[in-house]
C-alpha cells in the first residue's frame, strides 16, 4: 500500500521569506501523480500544485514550486515570498496509475507566517 | 471557475439518527468521491463512484454508509445510525479524469 509521510507537524516562516515543506512517499508504481493541498481555517481543500511523475521538470505555480526527486521518493513544496494568507495546513497527496483512483494523504504540516 | 457544492456546511445530529450529506459535482465530471477528516487527523478516503456504481471503497465505508446519485446532478452520502466518532469534516470531490480532483468546501458533521 502507498504511504505518504510529512515529517514536519509545524513550520513557521517570516513574512516575505521562503519556506520548504517536506513530503516523502512509498510506492512500487512508476507512474503516479503528486499533489499539495492547502487547507485554511475554513477547512476547504484547495489544490496548490500538481506533479506528474513522468515529467522531470518540477512544477511551478507563481510563488509555489516543488522539488520532485523520484529516485528518493521525495516531493517538497517551496513557498517563496511568504504571505500572511499562506498560513494554513498543507497536505501532500499521492494517486497511483494502477492503484485505483483514491488519493492518499500525508498527515499535514501546519504553516504559520509571522508578520 | 466550476465548483463542487456541498450542503449543508454544518450539520448537528443526535447519536443514532440518519444523516444525508449532499453534493453537486462539476457537471461534466465522471468520477465522484467522498473523503472524511476527523478533527486534527489526516484526510481519509471513503468511497469513489463511477458510471452509477461504487468503484472503490475503503474499510471505513462499512454498512453504515451508502452513496447514491439520485438524479443527474446530486451525489449523496448517507450515514445510518450515527455514532459520536462519525463527527468529522466530510468532503465531496469530483474529477473529469482520475487525476484532476476538485474538492467541495466540506460539511462539518457533529454528532451529539
Amino acid at each position: 500500500a502507498q504511504t505518504v509521510t510529512q515529517s514536519q507537524p509545524e513550520m513557521s516562516v517570516q513574512e516575505a521569506e521562503t519556506v520548504t515543506l517536506s513530503c516523502t512517499y512509498d510506492t512500487s508504481e512508476s507512474d503516479y501523480y503528486l499533489f499539495w493541498y492547502k487547507q485554511p481555517p475554513s477547512r476547504q481543500m484547495i489544490l496548490v500544485i500538481r506533479q506528474e511523475a513522468y515529467k522531470q521538470q518540477n512544477a511551478t505555480e507563481n510563488r509555489f514550486s516543488v522539488n520532485f526527486q523520484k529516485a528518493a521518493k521525495s516531493f517538497s513544496l517551496k513557498i517563496s515570498d511568504s504571505q500572511l494568507g499562506d498560513a494554513a495546513m498543507y497536505f501532500c497527496a499521492y494517486i497511483g496509475n494502477n492503484a485505483g483512483n483514491m488519493l492518499t494523504f500525508g498527515g499535514g504540516t501546519r504553516l504559520m507566517v509571522k508578520p | 471557475e466550476p465548483e463542487v457544492t456541498q450542503t449543508p456546511s454544518h450539520q448537528v445530529t443526535q447519536m443514532g439518527q440518519e444523516v444525508i450529506l449532499r453534493c453537486v459535482p462539476i457537471s461534466n465530471h465522471l468520477y465522484f468521491y467522498w473523503y472524511r477528516q476527523i478533527l486534527g487527523q489526516k484526510v481519509e478516503f471513503l468511497v469513489s463512484f463511477y458510471n452509477n456504481e461504487i468503484s472503490e471503497k475503503s474499510e471505513i465505508f462499512d454498512d453504515q454508509f451508502s452513496v447514491e446519485r439520485p438524479d443527474g446532478s446530486n451525489f449523496t452520502l448517507k450515514i445510518r445510525s450515527t455514532k459520536l466518532e462519525d463527527s468529522a469534516m466530510y468532503f465531496c470531490a469530483s474529477s473529469e479524469s482520475r487525476f484532476g480532483y476538485t474538492f467541495g468546501s466540506g460539511t462539518r458533521l457533529t454528532v451529539v
